[in-house]
């Protein structure tokens, strides 16, 4: 049963931390999303990649914020220093992308808390 | 930014009505996607419509699209209590490869 899988579920951290969270999408997915859900903004995109390259990260605090994929299996969002205003749930999703975006399949989550 | 609004925010009904969410948008787009979110978990693609499409089935789930009004709603026939969840529509504009999503509908089915 191909999944988008995340790591990890849960991070409670100090203010100042890094927090690096990791996504692997469905083999054979050729695009890839990272989304920030909080109660008060909804589902913001934070970066997208089509065949690994960035091609969006224009909703990311750039001084704070990097996302990589330093392969097809592994994607990454890290946050450096992080604060408690980056509290919210982390989603990451992949899909196929020929044309339109299309379906994505999301993972479960990371949910950051940054005290 | 949001372009996709769903309305109503919140709805509450018996197990056994139907249930209809609408949602709105302002640009032209390729299509319009609906996920449900159970609480704790991530979104489940549930059915995508494209412009030149005007309804969609899936089960029980029936999609209507009027581009014309930049409108669609989902309708949940015969819910269940499992259908309780919340419920986002998607936009992916023309030009851009980036989906819009709605704040969602959130759906509580009473036993």
């Amino acid at each position: 049963d191909a999944r988008v899988t995340q790591t990890p579920r849960h991070k409670v951290t100090e203010m100042g931390q890094e927090v690096t969270m990791r996504c692997q999408p469905i083999l054979g997915h050729n695009t890839v999303f990272w989304y920030r859900q909080t109660m008060m903004q909804g589902l913001e995109l934070l970066a997208y990649f089509r065949n690994r390259a960035p091609l969006d990260d224009s909703g990311m605090p750039k001084d704070r914020f990097s996302a990589e994929m330093p392969d097809a299996t592994l994607a990454t969002l890290k946050i450096q220093p992080s604060e408690p205003r980056d509290s919210a749930v982390y989603f990451c999703a992949s899909g196929v992308g020929t044309g339109d975006t299309g379906e994505l399949f999301f993972g479960e989550g990371s949910r950051l808390t940054v005290l | 930014s949001q372009q996709g609004e769903e309305d109503p925010q919140a709805l509450s009904i018996q197990e056994g009505e139907n249930a209809t969410m609408n949602c709105s948008y302002k640009t032209s787009i390729n299509n319009l996607q609906w996920y449900r979110q159970n609480s704790g978990r991530g979104l489940v693609h549930l059915i995508l419509i494209r412009s030149n499409e005007r309804e969609k089935h899936s089960g029980r789930l029936r999609v209507t699209l009027d581009t014309s009004k930049k409108s669609s709603s989902l309708l949940i026939t015969a819910s269940r209590a499992a259908d309780t969840a919340s419920y986002f529509c998607a936009t992916e504009g023309i030009s851009n490869y980036q989906l819009i999503w709605g704040a969602g509908t959130k759906l509580i089915i009473k036993p």
